[in-house]
């Protein structure tokens, strides 16, 4: 089994629609939570991190951790066009080398 | 501020040649990584270097050099290049000392033939 498991998608959306992406994770030792986001052919990049158990919100987007049931979530709201891309989750431990992948839930906004 | 700057962005390799990937940052970052991106299953780690002067493997090591060369530049090397190494990788940075937030360059693709 997967140290983290994430929705696979892919998803497909109407413009203004709320998306709700998710994730699992099975190790105890993770401390921080981070979603990137990765257009086609681009790098990640870094779009919520949050350290604690609870919700986080930025603009339209909310992370919401709950470490007892080791799930996380990604919102968001009035999702547009340009949020198209694919979201991978991160749960990371407290050194280097230690962020690990969800394989990634790719989103389609339709205008 | 250029970031995380990988080089070459496109290579073709034949099976048992060598290249180098070459990756630089400019944000002063302590720690630096070698990530590969394969379709559906997501970003795997090959190597990374927690500070200068360290390497340590990932999850995916074999087949794979790299050098720390200073702070600011971390190389992946692949000495005898096989069709299974053919993926995107990503160099990334994060400050390190506890702040793991990744930075990520812009890709290499990378196809052996």
């Amino acid at each position: 089994q997967k140290e983290v498991e994430q929705d696979p998608g892919p998803l497909s959306v109407p413009e203004g629609a709320i998306v709700s992406l998710n994730c699992t994770y099975s190790n105890s030792a993770f401390q921080y939570f981070m979603w990137y986001r990765q257009y086609s052919r681009k790098g990640p990049e870094l779009l919520m991190y949050t350290y604690s158990s609870g919700n986080k919100e930025d603009g339209r987007f909310t992370a919401q951790v709950d470490k007892s049931s080791k799930y996380i979530s990604l919102f968001i709201r009035d999702s547009q066009p340009s949020d198209s891309a694919t979201y991978l989750c991160a749960p990371t431990g407290p050194l280097a080398g230690k962020s690990t992948f969800g394989d990634g839930t790719t989103l389609t906004v339709k205008p | 501020n250029a970031g995380v700057t990988q080089t070459p962005k496109f290579q073709v390799l034949k099976t048992g040649q060598s290249m180098t990937l070459q990756c630089a940052q400019d944000m002063n970052h302590n720690s630096m990584y070698w990530y590969r991106q394969d379709p559906g299953m997501g970003l795997r780690l090959i190597y990374y270097s927690a500070s200068e002067g360290t390497t340590d493997k990932g999850e995916v090591p074999n087949g794979y050099n790299v050098s720390r060369l200073n702070k600011r530049e971390f190389s992946l090397r692949l000495e005898s290049a096989a069709p299974s190494q053919t993926s995107v990788y990503f160099c990334a940075s994060s400050p390190g000392l506890g702040d793991e937030k990744l930075f990520f360059g812009s890709g290499t693709q990378l196809s052996v033939l």
